[in-house]
């Protein structure tokens, strides 16, 4: 176990749902990360809240909405998504820096029908 | 922003061989390189890290090398088992918070 916990593991929603993931992290930490895992292809950063203030919106569409409450929960929010949103979405906290290391949950496998 | 290529993207390697895995990197002021390592169905894992004032770092079968005047930075495993059998990451900063990652490595130990 990592100290990163991710809710659901696995999730099946149609076009016109609405879900949400959830993020908790027992480390510590003041920073937290979305990334988006696909077939093939390199780790994509969403989102970044220090301190529970988001510092990074990497040109994600606004069907994702993050919300950070608090420096231990991080939810994305779902909303209208595309069946190209499926893929497996991780959650990562760390110390504030890019030179600090990123513990990850066990991701949400996300299936949009 | 930062630019990490990883090579190879897949390797097989008999059991009890040596595996290595390259990354280069763009951002010469990147001073820390992780390495994760990603089993089937689980997120990334830290397995070993270094940062930019030493060149090599060792962990039991695992290490890590540096080479900051090429911006290349590898890590080595040996005597492999077949519970290395996994996806391999290299990562390197960018910015004040962000990795970018490379790849992918889908290492497989033959028995």
């Amino acid at each position: 176990e990592t100290g990163v916990t991710q809710t659901p593991r696995h999730l099946v929603m149609g076009m016109t749902n609405k879900k949400s993931l959830k993020c908790e992290q027992h480390l510590g930490h003041n920073a937290m990360y979305w990334y988006k895992q696909s077939a093939k292809k390199p780790l994509e950063l969403m989102f970044v809240y220090n301190f529970k203030e988001q510092t990074e919106n990497n040109s994600v569409p606004s069907r994702f909405s993050p919300e950070c409450p608090n420096s231990s929960h991080l939810f994305l929010h779902l909303h209208t998504l595309q069946p190209e949103d499926s893929a497996l979405y991780l959650c990562a906290s760390s110390q504030v820096g890019g030179s600090e290391t990123q513990y990850f949950g066990p991701g949400t496998r996300l299936l949009v029908l | 922003g930062e630019n990490v290529e990883q090579h190879p993207s897949t390797l097989s390697v008999q059991e009890g061989d040596s595996a290595v895995i390259k990354c280069t990197y763009s951002d010469s002021a990147s001073n820390y390189f992780p390495w994760y390592k990603q089993e089937l169905g689980k997120g990334p894992q830290l397995i070993i890290d270094i940062r930019s004032n030493v060149g090599e770092k060792k962990d039991q079968r695992i290490a890590v090398t540096l080479n900051k005047t090429a911006k290349h930075f590898s890590l080595h495993i040996t005597e492999t088992q077949p519970e290395d059998s996994a996806v391999y990451f290299c990562a390197a900063p960018f910015g004040n918070e962000k990795l970018t990652f490379g790849t992918g490595t889908r290492l497989t130990i033959i028995p």
